[in-house]
Order: structure tokens, then sequence, then C-alpha cells
């Protein structure tokens, strides 16, 4: 079974501070995935990234794949309390429909 | 276009008894997965379901089933309840994603106590 590690666990930081949030298999995915869940709902898709080395922005957050496709990071740039939640990233490991979740990051932003 | 609805959204059964949980996917989306979450184990995936076919099946014990309609939607089953089984349910439809990765939509979620 594969394992998706996730670093931090739990991050409380002040607002507009910027954070990095890591996610770490020794397994290869085919693509890997970044969610966000908010308590009491789904987790909700920020990103798919698929070729190594593969690097997205949205807004002010920055998306990289590794150039082996084993780990992803996730940088939030002058963090806003809207940002609270629990991130989730989200291996596939072959194409298909069964993704592998990490660990979770659970962010506080506090203003 | 609707979101992913899951049918009841807080259920609290005691130990013993079964449960049935609902879910409709995205207009178009053929695809569904289950997955458990709790604090403790995280998300795990639980099955997909495809065209009606259970596709992939995670490694949960045989008291969990789920079966997927000519229409997409989907219900899964948990019988004789155990305390541990408390937890969120979550399911997803699926879209592709250019190059064959699957981007996953999620309902809110059933909030599912056993007592």
């Amino acid at each position: 079974t594969q394992l998706l590690e996730q670093s931090p666990q739990f991050l409380s930081i002040q607002e507009g501070e910027n954070l990095t949030v890591y996610c770490n298999s020794s397994s290869v995915f085919s693509s890997l995935q970044w969610y966000r869940q908010e308590p009491g709902e789904g987790p909700v898709l920020l990103v798919t990234v698929v070729t190594g080395g593969e690097v997205k922005k949205l807004k002010r957050l920055t998306f990289q794949f590794g150039d082996a496709r084993k780990d992803s990071s996730l940088h939030i740039t002058a963090a806003q309390p809207g940002d609270t939640g629990l991130y989730l990233c989200a291996g596939d490991e072959s194409s298909g429909d069964k993704l592998t979740f990490g660990t979770g990051t659970r962010l506080a932003v506090r203003p | 276009k609707a979101g992913v609805t899951q049918t009841p959204r807080y259920l609290i059964k005691t130990r013993g008894q079964q449960v049935t949980l609902s879910c409709s996917p995205i207009s178009g989306h053929r695809s569904v997965s289950w997955y458990q979450q709790t604090p403790g184990q995280g998300l795990q995936f639980l099955f997909e379901y495809f065209s009606e076919t259970q596709r992939n099946k995670g490694n949960f014990p045989g008291r969990f089933s789920g079966r997927q309609f000519s229409n997409s939607r989907s219900e899964m089953n948990v019988s004789t309840l155990e305390l541990g089984d408390s937890a969120l349910y979550l399911c997803a439809s699926s879209s592709y994603f250019s190059g064959g990765a699957a981007e996953q939509f999620f309902g809110p979620g059933t909030r599912l106590t056993v007592l």
C-alpha cells in the first residue's frame, strides 16, 4: 500500500506569512492533486499536476511536482485567514480513479 | 452544473444496525468513488464504480458494499455497524483530465455516528 506523508501535520501562522507544505512518497504517481477541506465539507480540488518538474500557480498558491513524480509541495504566499483548512495531497498511481490520499496538513491562519 | 450531492448529511445508528448512503454524481460523470474519513486514519478509499461495475476496491471488510445504477447514482451499504464505523463518508465523481488523470469532485459527505 502506498503512503503519502505530508509535513507538517499542523501549522499555525500569522496572516501575511508564507508557508510550504510537503507531500512525499516512495512511489511514482502518474498525477498528483491537492485539495483543501473545510470542517463539515468534502475536499475541494485545487490543482492537478501530471508532469515531473511541473509548477502551477493559482493566485497566491504555487504547486510543484517533483522531477521523479514522487513528491510535491504547496507554497502559500502572504497567507490569509481564508486559507485556513485541511490541505490534502492525493496521488493517482495509474490514471484510474483510485486516489491515495496524504495524511493531511491542518493550517490555521490567525488574523 | 450541480455538484455532487449526498444524502443524508447526518445519520445516527446503533451497533448492529445497517445503513445505506446515497450519492448523485455531477451530470455526465460516470465514475463514483467512496471514501471513509476519520481523524485517526484520514481519508481511505472504499471502492469505485464505473458504468455500474465495481472497478477498484480498498481494504475494507465485506460489511461495506456498494452499487451503481444506470443513471450513475450510487449507494453504499454498511451492515452490522460497529462503533469504529463512525466517520465522514465521502462520495466523489470523476472527470478525466488530459493525459488520463482523474480529477475527483467531492460531495459534502454523510456524517455517520454509531452509538
